[in-house]
């Protein structure tokens, strides 16, 4: 089993350009999560899908929207990215979503706007 | 607003015991986590805490008290591997979970 994987690993865009980030677990799990992580700070999330076929969004949503592409894939997308948005982008995903249980998350994605 | 608060770091020797705290102001409270995250890694979960108590799981224990919004981690036996960041991670209600900023432990030989 490979857990969660990312897609890059490294990437770096110009100020305006769009990418998607992908992310797929293999543990039939449920819940998945994007969150972002700056220097020095904990994890924030973004987006999250408690199930397949819902999204919703967390504590730092803007600029970005997501696709639960089905109980596998879970995507983030940077519409115009912005040197605001260079960070380092975990995917993870959960069992049991409701009561921030344990979580498993990708290697991620570390991310430069220029 | 919701927040949690942690040391920035901590330092002991190796095979000594050294305990992390985690105070916790937030909106909704289901659980206290822990995660581990070495330097260009990924977090890894350690441990949870629902219910008041002591939660032990090989070198590593975890502790919560509803009644403070306190918690701790405590690591024995400590080894130049455990050289980390520690986060601290609230469950809120409703798929969300707020991290704290961490703490990094330093082990020396």
């Amino acid at each position: 089993n490979a857990g969660v994987t990312q897609t890059p690993k490294f990437q770096v865009l110009k100020t305006g350009q769009s990418m998607t980030l992908q992310c797929a677990q293999d543990m039939n799990h449920n819940s998945m999560y994007w969150y972002r992580q700056d220097p020095g700070m904990g994890l924030r999330l973004i987006y999250y899908s408690a199930s397949e076929g819902t999204t919703d969004k967390g504590e730092v949503p803007n600029g970005y929207n997501v696709s639960r592409l089905n109980k596998r894939e879970f995507s983030l997308r940077l519409e115009s990215a912005a040197p605001s948005q260079t960070s380092v982008y975990f995917c993870a995903s959960s069992e049991l979503g409701e009561g921030g249980n344990e979580q498993f998350f990708g290697p991620g994605t570390r991310l430069t706007v220029l | 607003g919701q927040s949690l608060e942690q040391p920035s770091e901590v330092t002991a020797v190796e095979g000594a015991i050294v305990q992390i705290n985690c105070t916790y102001q937030t909106s909704g409270f289901y659980g206290l986590s822990w995660y581990q995250q070495h330097d260009g890694g990924a977090p890894t979960f350690l441990s949870y805490n629902a219910l008041d108590g002591l939660e032990e799981t090989g070198r590593f224990s975890s502790f919560l008290s509803r009644s403070d919004s306190y918690g701790y981690l405590l690591l024995q036996e400590l080894q130049m591997k455990d050289s980390a960041s520690y986060f601290c991670a609230v469950g809120t209600g409703g798929f969300k979970t707020i991290f704290g900023a961490g703490t990094r432990l330093f082990v020396k030989a």
